[in-house]
């Protein structure tokens, strides 16, 4: 069965310092990665994704994520955060096949605090 | 272009209660998923429905039910309702089939069971 690991689950950062937030999974083939927004009461935005190809995936709002499959990971990061990107932050793997990214395991999540 | 619309967006129901949930998906997608989100949590994967017919299947009980219809719509059907059924649920939509492809989700519907 997959799951999904966030080790963290607050993160405070400075506006303007980088981020990284950790993800790690378990799955028994080459995965779906996704990483999600969600700002409190909203439903989940899809920031990026990996499927195949390039293991450093660019999502939206600067935001990259590298898949290193030697440590079951798939970080994602920022080089410089802003206030608005405080929000909670979920990691999901989804099995491949025709209906495989559909059914998204989920981690607990990470929520993200910005500081002035 | 209209993204996935869920309803209602709030709801408060009693114990030992039924109640029905909807969505509609993004124009042109014809799978839809149902997720359940308990606060502070991650969301978890109830079902999913292709061409009328339930292809996936979660962790839930019978209780849980649903239903897809020709236009693609969906509902989400919760018999005798527990306290622990309060939580987000979230539907998504996307395309058959689905790889290479990710999920577009709905706003959710808030239930709080009391």
């Amino acid at each position: 069965a997959q799951s999904v690991t966030q080790p963290d689950i607050h993160i405070t950062v400075s506006e303007g310092a980088s981020l990284e937030l950790r993800c790690n999974y378990s799955y028994g083939a080459t995965p779906y990665l996704f990483w999600y927004v969600q700002s409190p009461g909203q439903g989940l935005q899809l920031l990026l994704k990996y499927f195949s190809g390039d293991t450093l995936v660019q999502g939206i709002k600067g935001f990259e994520a590298e898949f290193k499959r030697s440590q079951s990971s798939f970080n994602l990061r920022k080089p410089s955060v802003h206030w608005s990107d405080a929000a909670e932050y979920f990691c999901a793997v989804g099995a491949q096949g025709n209906f495989g990214n559909e059914k998204l395991t989920f981690g607990t999540g990470t929520r993200l605090t910005i500081i002035p | 272009d209209a993204g996935v619309t869920q309803s209602p967006t709030h709801l408060i129901k009693t114990r030992g209660q039924q109640v029905t949930l909807r969505c509609s998906p993004k124009s042109g997608h014809d799978t839809v998923s149902w997720y359940q989100q308990a606060l502070g949590q991650g969301p978890q994967f109830i079902f999913q429905y292709y061409e009328e017919e339930e292809r996936q299947r979660g962790n839930f009980p019978d209780r849980f039910s649903g239903h897809q219809f020709p236009n693609y719509s969906s509902e989400l059907n919760v018999n005798a309702l527990l306290l622990g059924d309060s939580a987000l649920y979230l539907c998504a939509s996307s395309l058959y089939p689905g790889q290479g492809k990710a999920g577009t989700f709905g706003s959710g519907t808030r239930l709080t069971v009391v």
